[in-house]
């Protein structure tokens, strides 16, 4: 158990729908990190928040936004789903905000978009 | 932008054989980190490498990072069915935030 909590396990939707993925990072932890990991791919990064902030960003649509709150949880709103939207979502934490620190994954979000 | 690149893709080895996963960047890196996700499962922290030539053993496992700071790999010595699983690469560019994960290698072990 990383620590690292994420719900719902499995969301399955239609298309054109929107979704909201929780993410509770491990006690601690500043940073959360979210990812994309399609059937049998790599994992996609989307995006990194510190401390509430936005620290980076990957190749994330513009139909996916995300926050971190005050209480450092965080959520990635996935909108006018698409067929190709199906995947696994990972959140992750690490302690700071820099490359150099280790990154703790959650159990992951199985989203299928019907 | 920074890309990392690992191959294989796949490998199958018997059980007993050894197994090398390699990792190239195309930028410098400032570190690098590698990941071991079984199937089914998320994502494991493995070792985190930062120096230029840098060596490091876990038991079986065996991770250097290049003198240039662009490659690593990952070799797993007389391997075991509880090493399968995909293994992913992480790199950090010098001055980034961004974490880039290569494509991973999934390593199939027969009994």
């Amino acid at each position: 158990d990383s620590g690292v909590t994420q719900t719902p396990k499995h969301l399955i939707t239609a298309t054109g729908q929107r979704v909201t993925l929780r993410c509770s990072p491990r006690s601690g932890d500043l940073s959360v990190y979210w990812y994309q990991q399609s059937l049998d791919q790599g994992l996609q990064f989307l995006i990194q928040y510190y401390n509430g902030e936005e620290r980076a960003k990957g190749n994330i649509l513009e139909r996916f936004s995300a926050q971190q709150f005050p209480d450092l949880h965080s959520e990635l709103n996935l909108s006018s789903l698409e067929l190709g939207d199906s995947a696994l979502y990972f959140c992750a934490s690490s302690r700071g905000q820099g490359g150099s620190y280790e990154q703790y994954f959650g159990p992951g979000t199985r989203l299928t978009v019907t | 932008g920074q890309q990392v690149m690992q191959i294989p893709q796949y490998q199958h080895v018997q059980e007993g054989e050894d197994f090398t996963t390699y990792c190239n960047s195309s930028t410098t890196l400032s570190n690098i980190q590698w990941y071991k996700q079984r199937p089914g499962g998320h994502p494991v922290f493995l070792i985190q490498l930062v120096k230029s030539g840098e060596v490091k053993k876990q038991k079986r496992l065996t991770f250097q990072f290049g003198e240039a700071k662009k490659n690593s790999s990952l070799h797993i010595t007389a391997t075991q069915t509880t090493d399968v699983g995909t293994y992913f690469c992480a790199g950090i560019e010098t001055g980034g935030f961004k974490t880039i994960f290569g494509a991973g290698t999934r390593l199939f072990v027969k009994a």
